[in-house]
């Protein structure tokens, strides 16, 4: 079946450092692929998403490219910032039900 | 953008009693609304598919007869956690489906948080 692998968290990172959160999957067909966030104490918030190889999805400086070849959706941004920390989720959306990763927990510090 | 909303969200309850928690779609229809459950640090998990107008459909190893899907408009689904105990202490979330959208897109509710005491 569908699954979604993420980097173990938490990410600790310093205002301003660059982000690289991965995300692996397996699929049949050509899944859409997502990822979302979820702040403290709230539900999910669809981030960015990609419905086809090599599409790039982004959004408040987050980038992430659908890559076949590799089976990867990383996420990344350029310069965190303390309001980036939360939990982020990547996520597999075949015909139906989206598929989650475990989440991985964010930390920025001033 | 589809907005969800959940009420309440959050609800502490004592021991054997029920609690019902609506979902709606604010500014869409959704035939189709999911309910998931998630665990302190943890990913979601996918408890049943309830669809507009027929019973839901509950993934394995989710007891129907304790958490009972209604899903009575296209604006609202409840579910309700019957008899509940402290291990059903958990974050609940849903989500609905756009079909306007062509990739039939989900939006989260914003979650309700339950405790069991």
């Amino acid at each position: 079946g569908d699954s979604v692998t993420q980097m173990e968290g938490p990410v600790t990172l310093s205002e301003e450092a660059f982000l690289t959160i991965n995300c692996t999957y397996t699929a049949t067909g050509y899944p859409s692929l997502f990822w979302y966030v979820q702040y403290p104490g709230e539900g999910l918030q669809l981030l960015l998403k990609a419905t086809k190889a090599d599409d790039k999805g982004s959004n408040k400086g987050f980038e992430a490219t659908y890559r076949k070849e590799t089976t990867s959706f990383h996420l990344e941004k350029g310069s965190v910032q303390v309001s980036d920390s939360a939990v982020y989720f990547c996520a597999l959306k075949g015909s139906y039900i989206p598929t989650f990763g475990r989440g991985t927990s964010l930390i920025v510090h001033p | 953008g589809a907005v969800v909303s959940q009420h309440p969200s959050w609800v502490i309850c004592k021991s054997g009693t029920s609690v019902k928690i609506e979902c709606r779609s604010l500014d869409f229809q959704a035939t189709t609304m999911f309910w998931y459950r998630q665990f302190p640090k943890q990913s979601l998990m996918l408890m049943a598919t309830s669809n507009e107008g027929s019973k839901a459909t509950y993934e394995q190893g989710v007891e129907k007869d304790k958490f009972l899907i209604n899903h009575a408009s296209l604006t609202l689904s409840t579910l309700t956690v019957t008899s509940a105990h402290p291990e059903d202490s958990s974050f609940y979330i849903c989500s609905a489906r756009d079909q306007r959208t062509s990739g039939h897109e989900q939006y989260f509710g914003p979650g309700t948080r339950l405790t069991v005491t």
